[in-house]
This record gives structure tokens, sequence and C-alpha cells, in this order.
């Protein structure tokens, strides 16, 4: 039974480039997000999609940060242009629809801008 | 318990001793809390979870402890395994019909390494 599945697991870009992240969610689950991890934040929830759409996307840090959800299977995180600040990890999480509220995360994406 | 600045708070326990990594949470309307294991270079992995309605639910060799008056919470892991260790991080849900229905709040961790 597979997990959530993110691609590419690491990745070493230079300021100003655009960096496409993906996430495959559980099969079934209806609840995707999208986090990001520092150390000196924590685990900081961007996005959050229910039944594919949009429902909150005040953690995205600004304008440069987009994300998609074009079917229920699949979700990238788009960062256009990157900065060095943008350096951490990125974790899709997915959901089950119903009372359970358990979100299973994915292994996250290694993200390095230099 | 909670971590601040930039360090990361660390428990060092013996193999086999039992572990109890502490968490203060913040929001008193919080009617859901689950604690999480991330292994260094993977995703947060569930361990448990509890209700505000519960005050103690066990799992396998894992035990968490609700007391909302304090709002404090704690995960016991007995018999702790070299395995055990690992960042643990505790996360609240803030409850109700809005915004706070699905989102989880996380602490910053804590680190646990277990001495073989």
């Amino acid at each position: 039974d597979a997990g959530v599945i993110q691609s590419p697991r690491h990745e070493v870009t230079e300021m100003g480039q655009e960096v496409t992240l993906r996430c495959k969610p559980i099969s079934g689950h209806n609840s995707l997000f999208w986090y990001r991890q520092t150390m000196m934040r924590g685990l900081e929830l961007l996005i959050y999609f229910n039944n594919n759409v949009p429902i909150d996307d005040s953690g995205m840090p600004e304008d440069r940060f987009s994300a998609k959800m074009p079917n229920a299977s699949f979700s990238t995180l788009k960062i256009q242009p990157s900065e060095p600040r943008d350096s951490a990890v990125y974790f899709c999480a997915s959901r089950p629809s119903g009372a359970a509220e358990t979100q299973y995360f994915g292994p996250g994406t290694r993200l390095l801008v230099l | 318990g909670e971590s601040v600045g930039l360090h990361l708070p660390t428990l060092s326990v013996q193999e086999g001793d039992n572990s109890i990594i502490n968490c203060a949470y913040s929001n008193s309307a919080s009617d859901y809390f689950i604690w999480y294991k991330q292994e260094s270079g993977k995703g947060p992995q569930f361990i448990i979870d509890i209700r505000s309605n519960m005050d103690k639910r066990q799992g396998q060799r894992v035990t968490v402890l609700l007391n909302k008056t304090v709002k404090h919470l704690s995960l016991q892991i007995a018999a702790t395994q070299p395995g055990d260790s690992a960042v643990y991080f505790c996360a609240e849900r803030g409850g109700g019909s809005g915004a706070g229905s699905y989102q989880l709040t996380f602490g910053k961790g804590t680190k646990l390494s277990v001495i073989p």
C-alpha cells in the first residue's frame, strides 16, 4: 500500500530558477496539505486542498509560491523565482475523508537554493 | 518539552528504560491531538492520537496522556529501543467548523536519543 509520494526527493537550484515540487496523495484521500519545514520555524502549513479545491492558502509566503491540484491524484507546488530563503524541506500530506483527522506525510523534498 | 529558539530539546534515555516526552499546547479549544515521529531524512509518521474527551490512550508500547486543565500532552514510550531515536512532534487541531477544523498546529519537536 503506497503512501504519499513526493518528487524529487532532493533539488538543488540557483536563485531565480523555477522549482516545481510534485505530490501524489494516498488513493482515496480527499484532503491534501503542503508544508514547509525549517529549523527556525518548524512545520508550517502552506496550503490545504479539499476535493482538489484550494481551501486555505494563507500560509503561502508570497506570490512567488503557487500550488495546483488538477485531479485527485496529483498536486504541484511551484516557486518562481526561487530565493535562498526558500531552502527547506517541503512535505505533502494527505488525509482521508470522514471523521479521521490524521494526516499522512510523504518523505519530503529537500530544496536548496544557492 | 517544546523547543525554544533554534535548539530542539533533547531527551537521552538508556535502551530499555521508559521515555516521557512532554508538550504544552496553546489553544484551550483544541479538540484533537496527535503525536508524530520523524526520523532523519523522512517525513513525520503518525504514532498515536487522542481526542479532548479522553485523558489517556494506549497503543503498542506508547501511551498518550492529556491534561486539559494545564494544556499539557505527554507521550510515554515503554522499553525504549534504538529504533525509537527520532524527533517527536505533538500537533493540535483547533476544533470548531472554521479554519481551525482541519489545520494542525505543530510543536517544534523534541529529539529522543536512545543510548544502546
